[in-house]
């Protein structure tokens, strides 16, 4: 079963705009990671925010956890046509490296 | 760097005959992982080894599947005998692991498996 829930699970802006990407989760973690998949490609790491932690920031994104709430926001601000693509989140509970991932957000950006 | 290199990239098949999948993880990484994806199930885990030793295999969806990682550059996942129902985009993923845990996963670009 999936462990995030992303929300929403379709978002379309102009380039330039900002992109708010929400996860929920279920059980207790270890780490949360955010994932990016372009059409017809694997998906590429972005971030990682361990379970101590409330904030990261990384160029243009920007990622809060809140373990009270069991959920987390990815920001990518001033968006660009190249930033088109899915976004995962997925949840560490242990230390094993296995991951469980959320259905994900597709984001669309008009140039 | 070479990342996580899968063959084949793209599959046509039909019903009833074996599929194999192979999966290069990128070098010094311990821990792989293959996953399917689907548009109706999203991203599923189907097994993961660390040291070349399968850990959880709870993914695997029944007995016509198997996976094999003989050795730290090379792992397999076999299909006998595919269905339709098995079309879907298999990926390989791979990390390092650390004591810490929490290691990015490495995909590769995936094999677009389809059984008719």
């Amino acid at each position: 079963s999936q462990q995030g829930e992303e929300d929403p699970q379709a978002l379309s802006i102009q380039e330039g705009e900002n992109a708010t990407m929400n996860c929920s989760y279920k059980t207790s973690i270890n780490n949360l990671q955010w994932y990016r998949q372009n059409s017809g490609r694997g998906l590429v790491h972005l971030i990682l925010i361990r379970s101590n932690e409330r904030e990261k920031h990384s160029g243009r994104l920007r990622v809060t956890l809140d373990t009270s709430k069991k959920s987390s926001s990815l920001l990518i601000t001033a968006s660009r046509a190249a930033d088109t693509a899915s976004y995962f989140c997925a949840t560490d509970g242990g230390n094993t490296g296995k991951l469980i991932f959320g259905q994900g957000t597709t984001l669309q950006v008009k140039p | 760097d070479a990342g996580v290199i899968q063959s084949p990239r793209h599959e046509v098949t039909e019903m009833g005959q074996e599929v194999t999948l192979r999966c290069k993880p990128i070098s010094g990484h311990n821990s792989l992982f293959w996953y399917r994806q689907t548009m109706m199930r999203g991203l599923e885990l189907l097994i993961y080894f660390n040291n070349n030793v399968p850990i959880d295999d709870s993914g695997m969806p029944e007995d016509r599947f198997s996976a094999k990682m003989p050795n730290a550059s090379f792992s397999t996942l076999k299909i006998q005998p595919s269905e339709p129902r098995d079309s879907a985009v298999y990926f390989c993923a791979s990390s390092p692991r650390t004591p810490r845990g929490g290691q990015p996963q490495h995909f590769g670009d995936g094999t677009r498996l389809s059984i008719l």
